[in-house]
């Protein structure tokens, strides 16, 4: 059964940066995309960004651009979000989660049809 | 930024109720709409995507419908095992946005 396996808890001081893993299967990893979703404690889901390896495409939200960077290891099957100037309202539950789509008439329909358990960032100072 | 409204933002039910939740888009997204489950502790889930399209393995009791800016998910006979908040998705844009989730309770 494919699974995205994430690494584990990170404490980060405020300024600093994380970097965060998210490893597949080499036939889950060459034909999805890949995007990082983040949920504040007690709150709703934040989509950060998405990578295509195949194609090495990036889309990233606007609320996250410039201070996050999605990258993808196709030797390794292995996504990565790393997110920089960190403050405390980081602190929340980073999911990797496989995007993918579905093709319609010229419509192109995304879709998250598996997700990691979620890796814990606290940032304290 | 596409924005995604749910109703109700909680909900209490009983086993077996009929539950109904919706999501308003702030623009006409055609299709572009996607719905997770999530249980206390635990990742989401997809259960439907393309607005009606049930995904592999989920029960037949999750039915979702709707277009352009007006969706709904509809629970037919609430099992002890969907107490979970319930989200929202959009894929339109370039810029992909969640509802910001429905809490499904017991009554």
């Amino acid at each position: 059964q494919v699974q995205l396996v994430q690494s584990g808890a990170e404490v980060k001081k405020p300024g600093s940066s994380v970097k965060v893993s998210c490893k597949t299967s080499r036939d889950s990893f060459s034909n999805y995309g890949f995007s990082w979703v983040r949920q504040a404690p007690g709150q709703g889901l934040d989509w950060m960004g998405q990578i295509i390896p195949i194609f090495n495409s990036l889309m990233y939200a606007p609320e996250f651009q410039g201070r996050v960077t999605i990258t993808a290891d196709k030797s390794t099957s292995t996504a990565y979000m790393e997110l920089s100037s960190l403050t405390f309202e980081d602190t929340a539950v980073y999911y990797c989660a496989r995007g993918r789509y579905r093709t319609s008439s010229g419509d192109i329909f995304w879709y998250f049809d598996l997700w990691g358990r979620g890796s814990q960032v606290i940032v304290s100072s | 930024d596409i924005q995604m409204t749910q109703s109700p933002s909680s909900l209490s039910a009983s086993v077996g109720d009929r539950v109904t939740i919706t999501c308003r888009a702030s623009q006409n997204i055609k299709t572009y709409v996607n719905w997770y489950q999530q249980r206390p502790g635990e990742a989401p889930k997809l259960l439907i995507y393309v607005a009606s399209d049930l995904q592999s393995g989920v029960p037949s009791r999750f039915r979702g419908s709707g277009s352009g800016t007006d969706f709904t998910l509809t629970i037919s006979s609430l099992q002890p095992e969907d107490f979970a908040t319930y989200f929202c998705q959009q894929s339109y844009s370039s810029s992909w946005t969640f509802g910001q989730g429905t809490k499904v309770d017991v009554k």
